[in-house]
C-alpha cells in the first residue's frame, strides 16, 4: 500500500511566489527520492536524501528532509513558468521498489 | 545513449484485445519495471524485475504478464484489455549503484481501451 502521502495534490501561484509540497510518512524512510514530471513528459529524478535533517539545494530548489525522517519538503523560491510540472516524492526503497507519493501539480500563472 | 525506450506511444485498444509494450534500456540496468499512472493516484507499480529472468509483482498486477528474456528487454502484456487498464505506462530502469538509485523513466505509452 501507500507508504507516503503527499500534499497538497495542487498548487496555483503567480510568478514569483514560492512554492512547497510535502511528502509524509507514518514510520521511519531509509531515503526519500524527489522526481518532476513536466505536462504530457516523464518522471526525472532530482535528488535523493538519506541522512536526518538532510538539507539539499538546487538553484532555488531547497529539499529537506525531517530529523525523524518521517517527512520531507520541497521549496521553490520565486517561481517561474519553467517550475511548472508535477513533483513526486518515492521513498522508501524496501530493496525492489519504491513506493510514490500522489503528487503535486504546481501551476505557475505568469 | 538512448535511455529507456518505449513502444508505442500512443494506442487504442477494444475491450478483450491484447497487447504488449515493449520497453529497452541501453544503460545495462539491471533493475526494470512498469508503472501506470492514473489521475489522482500518483505512480503505481505493476512489475519489476531485479535481473534477467526474475520477475516480481508489485502493487497492481492483475491482467498484466511481464517477461525477462535479456537484461536489455522488459515487455510488458495486457492478456485481455479492460477499459479499468486506460492509463498511462511507463518503463523504468535503475543501475544497482550500492543499495538504489535513480529511476530512468521512459517516455511513457498511452493506452485507451474503449
Amino acid at each position: 500500500g501507500q507508504q507516503v502521502m503527499q500534499i497538497p495534490q495542487y498548487q496555483h501561484v503567480q510568478e514569483g511566489e514560492d512554492f512547497t509540497t510535502y511528502c509524509n510518512s507514518s514510520t521511519t524512510l531509509s531515503n526519500i527520492q524527489w522526481y518532476k514530471q513536466r505536462p504530457g513528459g516523464h518522471p526525472v529524478f532530482l535528488i535523493q536524501l538519506v541522512k536526518s535533517g538532510e538539507v539539499k539545494k538546487q538553484k532555488r530548489l531547497t529539499f529537506q528532509f525531517g530529523e525523524a525522517k518521517k517527512n520531507s519538503s520541497l521549496h521553490i523560491t520565486a517561481t517561474q513558468t519553467t517550475d511548472v510540472g508535477t513533483y513526486f516524492c518515492a521513498g522508501p526503497w524496501t530493496g525492489n521498489q519504491f513506493y510514490f507519493g500522489t503528487g503535486t501539480s504546481l501551476t505557475v500563472i505568469p | 545513449n538512448a535511455g529507456v525506450t518505449q513502444t508505442p506511444k500512443f494506442q487504442v485498444l477494444k475491450t478483450g484485445q491484447s497487447m504488449t509494450l515493449q520497453c529497452a534500456q541501453d544503460m545495462n540496468h539491471e533493475y526494470m519495471s512498469w508503472y501506470r499512472q492514473d489521475p489522482g493516484m500518483g505512480l503505481r507499480l505493476i512489475h519489476y524485475s531485479v535481473g534477467a529472468g526474475i520477475t516480481d509483482q508489485g502493487e497492481v498486477p492483475n491482467g498484466y504478464n511481464v517477461s525477462r528474456s535479456t537484461t536489455e528487454d522488459f515487455p510488458l502484456r495486457l492478456l485481455s484489455a479492460a477499459p479499468s487498464q486506460t492509463s498511462v505506462y511507463f518503463c523504468a530502469s535503475m543501475g544497482r549503484q550500492g543499495a538504489f538509485g535513480e529511476l530512468f523513466f521512459g517516455e511513457g505509452s498511452r493506452l485507451t481501451v474503449l
